[in-house]
């Protein structure tokens, strides 16, 4: 399975301190898109890092992709209580026009 | 303005009577998708088009089909729902390899 598995389940952080999320994957890919997701709602689409990039910036996100350990991370400074969210990253293998997610981090932030 | 839409947003029905889910999109991509999210789980591809092309996951229930009218348009039918198919489901596109996906809002299926 593609599926990529991302660390930690949970997290839970004191505003104004610095999230990170680490996903793995299991097969070479095309790109990696990070989502959010508040509790039901949609998938809001963060940061696409292609294969040939290393790291991409927006706003107080920072996203890095390491393809020869087939892994990323998500950082989130400066954080505030409304980033409070599920994050998903997905994966888009190479030849294949599908994404599929990892397992996703539930990120806390307390006021 | 929306870009994709899904409608209902909330679905209710009853075991075994089948459901039709609709999407639709105004960006006139070529691929479109079909994920399934149970509570507090990753979503699931379900089955994706890449303009008429057809592609199931393997692992999708038989119980679980899709029809794609035109490029705007896609439908999720569930021919005989169970209880465990209750699940937000979630309709996505992109308008192809390399590129971002948008995702609807979602319709959350409810079944009694």
């Amino acid at each position: 399975s593609q599926q990529g598995e991302e660390d930690p389940q949970a997290l839970s952080i004191q505003e104004g301190e610095n999230a990170t999320m680490n996903c793995s994957y299991k097969t070479s890919i095309n790109n990696l898109q990070w989502y959010r997701q508040n509790s039901g709602r949609g998938l809001v689409h963060l940061i696409l890092i292609r294969s040939n990039e290393r790291e991409k910036h927006s706003g107080r996100l920072r996203v890095t992709l390491d393809t020869s350990k087939k892994s990323s991370s998500l950082l989130i400074t400066a954080s505030r209580a409304a980033d409070t969210a599920s994050y998903f990253c997905a994966t888009e293998g190479t030849g294949t026009y599908k994404y599929i997610f990892g397992t996703g981090t539930r990120l806390k932030v307390l006021a | 303005d929306a870009m994709v839409i899904q409608n209902p947003r909330y679905q209710v029905t009853q075991f075994g009577k089948p459901v039709t889910l609709s999407c639709s999109q105004t960006l006139n991509h070529n691929v479109m998708y079909w994920y399934q999210q149970k509570s507090s789980q990753a979503p699931k591809l379900l089955f994706h088009y890449y303009d008429k092309d057809f592609n199931n996951e393997a692992d999708t229930p038989d119980n679980f089909q899709s029809r794609r009218p035109n490029t705007s348009f896609c439908f999720l039918d569930i021919r005989s729902p169970g209880l465990g198919d209750a699940a937000m489901y979630l309709c996505a596109t992109r308008p192809g390899t390399r590129e971002t996906q948008y995702f609807g809002p979602g319709t959350r299926l409810l079944v009694l």
